[in-house]
């Protein structure tokens, strides 16, 4: 069964300082992979997604993720962080064809504080 | 952009009762879930729903819970009997075939 690891339960950073979310994944084929957020109140909105090709993908707000096989990680980054960025993150895996369509199986989650 | 839309917000409800949340999906969307997160811990897979039929259940959805689209608008998620561990946070998302979920903003549901 695939899992996902999110090592890093609550991460403070200052604003303007670079970001790194860590995620590894547990799947027997290439997943699809996907970053989201949650801002309080908030539905969890899609960041960015990977499926195949190049292994860096670009997301909204500035972020983006890299998808290491060697490592079955896909690390979310941002070069530099505002305080808006303040929410909680959810990677997510999602088995590749087959018969589970949109079956995502989330990490635990990192809570990302900023401050100024 | 286009939005999930859940209601209520918050719903409170006593052991036993029968509760129904409410998701207007994105209206050109052709598949429809449930998500649901018990605090403190992940986010969950319920269920897949398309062409009116469910697609995928978790070992959670039990004969307990239900979906249904009751019209070309509404997704609606109904629990029979509530238990006090269905406490949580119910997403609803859909998707059109791009594998792009959009998730509503969540019902947390307190079971008393």
């Amino acid at each position: 069964a695939q899992s996902v690891t999110q090592p890093d339960i609550h991460i403070t950073v200052s604003e303007g300082a670079s970001l790194e979310l860590r995620c590894n994944y547990s799947y027997g084929a290439t997943p699809y992979l996907f970053w989201y957020v949650q801002s309080p109140g908030q539905g969890l909105q899609l960041l960015l997604k990977y499926f195949s090709g190049d292994t860096l993908v670009q997301g909204i707000k500035g972020f983006e993720a890299e998808f290491k096989r060697s490592q079955s990680s896909f690390n979310l980054r941002k070069p530099s962080v505002h305080w808006s960025d303040a929410a909680e993150y959810f990677c997510a895996v999602e088995g590749a064809g087959g018969t589970s369509y949109g079956k995502l199986t989330f990490g635990q989650g990192t809570i990302l504080t900023v401050h100024p | 952009e286009p939005e999930v839309t859940q209601t209520p917000s918050h719903q409170v409800t006593q052991m036993g009762q029968e509760v129904i949340l409410r998701c207007v999906p994105i209206s050109n969307h052709l598949y429809f879930y449930w998500y649901r997160q018990i605090l403190g811990q992940k986010v969950e897979f319920l269920v897949s729903f398309y062409n009116n039929e469910i697609s995928e259940k978790s070992e959670i959805f039990d004969d307990q819970f239900s979906v249904e689209r009751p019209d070309g608008s509404n997704f609606t998620l109904k629990i029979r009997s509530t238990k006090l561990e269905d406490s949580a946070m119910y997403f609803c998302a859909s998707s059109d075939q791009e594998v792009k979920l959009f998730f509503g903003s969540g019902t947390q549901l307190s079971v008393l």
